[in-house]
């Protein structure tokens, strides 16, 4: 089964405007922390904010916001007033606290956004 | 304070020859992660060391890679005798510890293998 499921392969946004990315998990875990990151084109891999499962409050950071509902076991990021600088591939992933000990980090199979000018 | 610092960022190898892959690691961290995207897929965990002791290799394929992460010097993934299904981009990550820890990744190396 599929621990990290990202369902847009792709998405559109218009600059300014606000997107949500959708990111469901599955663990069985207690304690877990979930991550998105940025992949533009160039290839490189941005760390862009993270949500641990006993964090009473969203994470948020700049334009960025986890909208985090456990019950639902889904982490949508938000990205507000999107810029033509957002255009990326975007992950999410889980990283285990007891199912694996070793925090390796399982991810999901990305969404593609285009933010049109 | 450097990041992640990978090389090559592209290597090309013929079917047969092995491929040598460096990490170092920010400063500070001694925990390092290897994964592995293939084409329009996600990343996918394949080792974790320490300083000198591979912790986790429950991703790595059983034949022909292998890692390291010497006392000195940077982490090595190693490919022998490079297949044409082994072109991805290999990325390391590394972190200050392990359980609550932000992985920071590299930019990654791009191997082609011809």
């Amino acid at each position: 089964a599929q621990k990290i499921t990202q369902t847009q392969p792709g998405m559109f946004v218009q600059e300014k405007e606000a997107v949500t990315l959708d990111c469901t998990y599955d663990t069985s875990d207690p304690s877990y922390g979930l991550f998105w990151y940025k992949q533009p084109s160039s290839g490189e891999m941005i760390f862009l904010i993270y949500q641990g499962s006993y964090d009473q409050q969203n994470a948020t950071e700049g334009r960025y916001s986890l909208n985090f509902q456990k019950a639902r076991k889904s982490a949508n990021l938000v990205i507000s007033a999107s810029q033509l600088g957002d255009s990326a591939m975007y992950f999410c992933a889980m990283r285990e606290a007891y199912s694996s000990n070793t925090g390796k980090l399982i991810f999901g199979q990305g969404t593609t956004l285009q933010v049109k000018p | 304070n450097a990041g992640v610092m990978q090389n090559p960022r592209h290597l090309v190898r013929r079917r047969g020859q092995e491929a040598r892959l460096r990490c170092s690691p920010m400063k500070g961290h001694s925990h390092v992660y290897w994964y592995r995207q293939l084409p329009e897929e996600g990343l996918k965990f394949m080792v974790y060391l320490q300083k000198e002791n591979i912790i986790d290799e429950s991703g790595m394929p059983k034949e022909r890679f292998s890692a390291e992460f010497p006392k000195e010097g940077p982490s090595i993934l190693r490919i022998q005798q490079v297949v044409r299904g082994d072109s991805a981009a290999y990325f390391c990550a590394s972190s200050p510890g392990v359980r609550q820890e932000t992985q920071y990744f590299g930019p990654g190396t791009r191997l082609l293998v011809l």
